[in-house]
């Protein structure tokens, strides 16, 4: 996937549950991502993080958490207070000569 | 911060006729102008970039031109194909700062045989 690996590619959540979705890049790239995308609609920017431990919330990050712990890692916790977490969620890792690549995305459904 | 607005939000063709797709952004600092291609279900895919040293960008039957002063970009396709059937996303960003990159809201393109 272009160096940068989502995990699961589907992901089911019961009510109350926190899930955690895995993002992986080998790209060296210092920046990190986490977007979501609704059925016919855009993208929207949850969490961002320029650095290793320091990280920003985007448009819409209410229900959800990150980390990074490491350059390499970005992982997406949905908690339990995020009410409608059915979507599409899309990693993406960027440079600053290079720009924007994207994970393969991993679809969460809630059961 | 930065705004994109991007139009027509559905755009249908007949197989080999053009298709353009415009943007405006707002933040007049961007200057680099990505376009990507999701086809249903994927990751969207880079299918063309301009920064703003320039004014127009050519990849075989894909092009995109920029206006800096109007703060306008634009994608077209030449001789369209089924396959280019997908939703088109562009997006602006400063290149170099610590600023994110910023979407439109699509446009699905349906290429009709």
């Amino acid at each position: 996937d272009g160096g940068i690996t989502q995990s699961p590619k589907y992901l089911f959540r019961k009510e109350g549950q926190n899930v955690t979705l895995s993002c992986e890049q080998n790209l060296n790239h210092d920046a990190m991502y986490w977007y979501r995308q609704d059925p016919g609609q855009g993208l929207r920017l949850i969490y961002y993080s320029q650095i290793v431990n320091d990280f920003q919330k985007g448009d819409i990050a209410e229900g959800y958490s990150v980390s990074r712990e490491k350059k390499e890692s970005f992982p997406l916790t949905v908690t339990s207070a995020q009410k409608n977490p059915t979507a599409f969620y899309l990693c993406a890792s960027s440079s600053q000569s290079y720009g924007y690549t994207f994970g393969s995305g991993t679809r969460l459904t809630v059961v | 911060g930065e705004n994109v607005e991007q139009h027509p939000s559905t755009l249908s063709v007949q197989e080999g006729d053009s298709a353009v797709i415009k943007c405006t952004y707002s933040d007049s600092a961007s200057n680099y102008f990505p376009w990507y291609k999701q086809e249903l279900g994927k990751r969207p895919q880079l299918i063309i970039d301009i920064r703003s040293n320039v004014g127009e960008k050519k990849d075989q039957r894909i092009a995109v031109t920029l206006n800096k002063t109007a703060k306008h970009f634009s994608l077209h396709i030449t001789e369209t194909q089924p396959e280019d059937s997908a939703v088109y996303f562009c997006a602006a960003t400063v290149m170099g700062s610590q600023g994110n990159l910023i979407f439109g809201k699509g446009t699905k393109l349906s290429v009709k045989p």
